[in-house]
């Protein structure tokens, strides 16, 4: 069965910290992408990565960096978390093949205090 | 830039009802076109995808058409349950790159 997993469910962190978020996937994807859900601003793309060490950003990157040194883990880093980062993180994956889905993870709801 | 737009925002119905959630997007230019589902709180559940060549793909009591060319895609629910009360999605995969563009979702509440 296909699997995408994000390292936490819930996070609390404090303004000023440096934070990572983490994603697994067994599918042998090579896409994966990191979205935020807001509410009335709907999913937006922050970081997406064609491959190993490949990544291109998205419509919301600035306060983000992401790395991927291996196909399976897709990380996502808040380098100073502040208050408006406070969001729902949904990680994605897919074949390079653009005729299949993407799959998501179960999302990890972030505050920033 | 690719926009998708997704009416109505919410939707509620009685339970039994046949109901339909509308999706149009800006740019034709697409690879396929895939329709989730979210409860509260969770992830995104994939429902069906629709590549650019096909009209319609169907999943038990669940249909998607896809009219690429005026920008639009239905997804149909016939016999609404309960159970099938969730935000639904659709997404757009971009022929330019691998990019999938959302939009804001329907609230389907089906009452019993």
């Amino acid at each position: 069965d296909v699997k995408v997993t994000q390292s936490s469910r819930y996070l609390v962190k404090r303004t000023g910290e440096k934070v990572f978020l983490e994603c697994v996937q067994d599918m042998d994807h090579e896409n994966m992408f990191w979205y935020r859900q807001d509410p009335g601003l709907g999913l937006r793309l922050i970081y997406f990565s064609y491959d190993v060490k490949m990544k291109e950003k998205g419509d919301i990157p600035e306060g983000y960096s992401v790395s991927r040194e291996k196909k399976e883990r897709f990380s996502l880093i808040l380098e100073s978390a502040s208050t408006n980062q406070t969001s729902m993180y949904l990680c994605a994956s897919s074949l390079v093949a653009v005729y299949t889905e993407a799959f998501f993870g179960q999302g990890t709801r972030l505050t920033v205090v | 830039k690719q926009e998708v737009t997704q009416i109505p925002a919410a939707l509620s119905v009685p339970e039994g009802e046949n109901l339909v959630l509308n999706c149009s997007f800006t740019d034709s230019a697409i690879y396929n076109l895939q329709w989730f589902r979210q409860d509260p709180g969770k992830g995104l559940t994939s429902l069906l995808l629709i590549q650019s060549s096909q009209r319609e793909q169907t999943s038990g009591r669940l249909n998607a058409s896809l009219d690429k060319s005026s920008g639009r895609s239905t997804l149909y629910i016939a016999a609404s349950q309960p159970g099938d009360s969730a935000t639904y999605l659709c997404a757009v995969r971009q022929s330019s790159n691998y990019k999938l563009t959302f939009g804001k979702g329907t609230l389907l509440t089906v009452n019993p």
